[in-house]
């Protein structure tokens, strides 16, 4: 079945450092989203990307959707405490136009 | 509403109970998923309806798992003869036609 990764899994920054979490699909996707959850708290809807090599802007975060559809960044400029959370990716195949499967996450520390 | 809720927020249930766990989606939300998250993982999929119409149920862990939504509104997951791998966050989630999800806080269900 489809698998979806990510790396790396924990990432410590300082506040004001950069910060860069990449996804991985075994599959082909037909549109890839991004959701954050706060310790303790439920995934939060981020943002959808759907069309092969977009890039999409959220204030300091910008989302990356790979030219083969196959893989995705989320990068984030200048970390903020309020940004301390763990980032998913989640992936929708051409076989599905429902199912989101998502990956381990990456969990996002940031040292004030 | 203005969110999806779940009920109750946290279970504790002695190995062999039978459990059931609430979501009232966001109104008019066709679709409805029911998600599994272990402590430090990523979302599973378990189960997905549109409308009343259970189209997936792929991600059922065994025939213990049973879920309903009779009326295309709210919904059911229950767990009989909870075993202790049965403890997780029990996570609903609801969206309109291509766009996100939105998810409950969920139900910490622990089993003892």
């Amino acid at each position: 079945g489809q698998q979806v990764m990510q790396i790396p899994q924990y990432q410590h920054v300082q506040e004001g450092e950069d910060f860069t979490t990449y996804c991985n699909s075994s599959t082909t996707l037909s549109n890839i989203q991004w959701y954050k959850q706060r310790p303790g708290g439920h995934p939060v809807f981020l943002i959808q990307l759907v069309k092969s090599g977009e890039v999409k802007k959220q204030k300091r975060l910008t989302f990356q959707f790979g030219e083969a559809k196959k893989n995705s960044s989320l990068h984030i400029t200048a970390t903020q405490t309020t940004d301390v959370g763990t980032y998913f990716c989640a992936g929708r195949s051409g076989g599905s136009n429902y199912k989101l499967t998502f990956g381990k996450g990456t969990l996002l520390t940031v040292n004030p | 509403g203005a969110g999806v809720s779940q009920s109750p927020r946290y279970k504790v249930a002695k190995r062999g109970q039978d459990v059931a766990l609430r979501c009232d989606p966001i109104s008019g939300h066709v679709s409805l998923f029911w998600y599994q998250q272990a402590l430090g993982q990523g979302p599973e999929f378990l189960t997905y309806f549109q409308n009343e119409a259970q189209l997936d149920k792929s991600g059922l862990p065994s025939d213990r798992f049973f879920a309903e939504r009779p009326e295309g509104s709210v919904s059911t997951l229950k767990i009989q003869r909870t075993q202790q791998e049965d403890s997780a966050v029990y996570l609903c989630a609801s969206s309109s036609t291509g766009s996100g999800y939105t998810f409950g806080s969920g139900t910490r269900l622990t089993v003892v």
